[in-house]
């Protein structure tokens, strides 16, 4: 079945740097994938979909400047929250292809 | 009107008991639906996708549609204590930007007591 790699599992920053997290689609080539956001006891919120080779379209309310999406290949997407602040931390997970696989989410952090 | 809604719990059952998850959503265009477990601190995991009215079986979950009631729900049979955890409907979704997408309830927090 479809498997979904996000890396890395967990991360702590300082407030104003930037972080990376990738999300692979292993074993199927994806040109479609979803970035959600969840806050504590909150549901998924989706940010943005990730397109293969073209732009990402974003949710109302995300601000394509902070949240940079860039998904260069078929199996690869990358979110980078840039200028990270305390309020962006959070659980961000990606899913690929159909988007009803999970991978397995990043704990953000920022101190 | 939040575009999928269910009932934040938690819901307790005791162990051995049909568990009973339901779920509202406003578009009446939508056509897919899908059961998710998740744990704490985990991310969801895909229990059952639902595209037709009536009931759809795997194991001990059954999915039930209503596209006229606009209503999804899901029934746990012989609840254990591993089913505790919070259940989110998720629905395809028409956005305000013109596509489709997964929209997600707020979660049923599911309890099965030993």
């Amino acid at each position: 079945g479809a498997v979904v790699s996000q890396h890395p599992s967990w991360v702590i920053c300082k407030s104003g740097t930037s972080v990376k997290i990738e999300c692979r689609s292993l074993d199927f080539q994806a040109t479609t994938m979803f970035w959600y956001r969840q806050f504590p006891k909150q549901s998924l919120m989706l940010m943005a979909t990730s397109n293969e080779g073209s732009k990402a379209t974003y949710e109302q309310g995300v601000e394509k400047d902070k949240f940079l999406i860039n998904h260069a290949s078929l199996t690869l997407s990358t979110l980078t929250v840039t200028s990270a602040h305390p309020e962006d931390s959070s659980f961000y997970i990606c899913s690929a292809g159909s988007g009803y696989t999970f991978g397995s989410g990043t704990r953000l952090t920022v101190v | 009107q939040k575009e999928v809604e269910q009932n934040s719990g938690p819901l307790s059952v005791p162990e051995g008991a049909i568990a009973s998850l339901n779920c509202t959503y406003s578009d009446r265009g939508s056509q897919s639906f899908f059961w998710y477990r998740q744990y704490s601190g985990k991310s969801p995991e895909l229990i059952m996708s639902i595209y037709s009215n009536g009931d759809k079986e795997d194991g001990r979950f059954t999915a039930q549609l209503n596209k006229a009631s606009q209503y999804v729900s899901l029934l746990i049979r012989d609840s254990q204590p591993s089913d505790s955890a919070t259940y989110l409907c998720a629905v395809n979704i028409h956005l305000d930007t013109g596509r489709r997408a997964l929209t997600f309830g707020s979660g049923t927090r599911l309890q099965v007591q030993p």
